[in-house]
């Protein structure tokens, strides 16, 4: 089943702790991307990654850092979280394709990530 | 830069009627896709239809039809008879595509929460 999975889903963790989202996609998908949905502000991009070893700030990278080294993975790292990224956070990939046709599914989104900084 | 605005933050109606949810882009790029997805109260990210920005015909699914304009820089989103499973949250989102081939992260809107009333 072609999917994107994120780990965990949930976490409450405290202020300057370390923590990493992983993510992981099996559609062999060069495009990976995150974002953080907030309430009013919808979701907005962290990071990207066009292919490995090719990464790109989005619109809101500070605090964050990723990296790419296989093409299936795209983990997400808050070095010191703080209070202000308390969100839901999506992990998404994609390949480059030609007009795509209604029904054809061509974004893929993971479940999400709801975390608490404390 | 690219924007996105859905200007109708929530739309409540009654089933069975039909609602129409606005979206409005800007890009300066010549070659972009268009993306409508829906969050269902569970949370996860639904894609529901892609369109390119050379390819202006409208489409219909089902219930759904989507109106793409390049000359107002709109791509809105028609449910006919409305049904109270259509409840949900509903983003539109850009992407451009460079034309080495790569292509930016998607641009959402702030999404539209879509009430549907039994």
């Amino acid at each position: 089943e072609a999917q994107v999975t994120q780990n965990p889903r949930y976490l409450i963790t405290v202020t300057g702790k370390k923590l990493t989202v992983t993510c992981s996609q099996n559609m062999n998908h060069e495009y990976m991307s995150w974002y953080r949905q907030d309430p009013g502000l919808g979701l907005r991009q962290i990071y990207y990654s066009m292919n490995v070893e090719v990464t790109d700030k989005g619109d809101v990278p500070e605090g964050y850092k990723v990296s790419r080294k296989e093409k299936r993975n795209f983990p997400l790292i808050l070095e010191s979280p703080s209070p202000n990224q308390t969100s839901l956070y999506f992990c998404a990939s994609s390949s480059p394709g030609d007009r795509g046709l209604l029904g054809q599914e061509t974004q893929y989104f993971g479940p999400g990530t709801r975390l608490l900084v404390l | 830069a690219q924007k996105v605005t859905q200007a109708q933050t929530e739309i409540s109606v009654v089933e069975k009627e039909d609602v129409t949810l606005d979206c409005v882009y800007e890009t300066r790029d010549t070659t972009y896709y268009l993306f409508w997805y829906k969050q269902p109260p569970s949370g996860e990210l639904v894609f529901l239809i892609r369109r390119n920005s050379f390819d202006e015909q409208n489409e219909i699914s089902g219930r759904y039809s989507w109106n793409f304009q390049k000359s107002t820089s709109s791509f809105n989103f028609t449910i006919t008879a409305s049904q109270v499973v259509d409840s949900a949250v509903y983003f539109c989102a850009l992407r451009v595509m460079y034309s080495g081939g790569g292509a930016d992260g998607l641009t959402f809107g702030k999404g539209t929460h879509l009430i549907i009333q039994p």
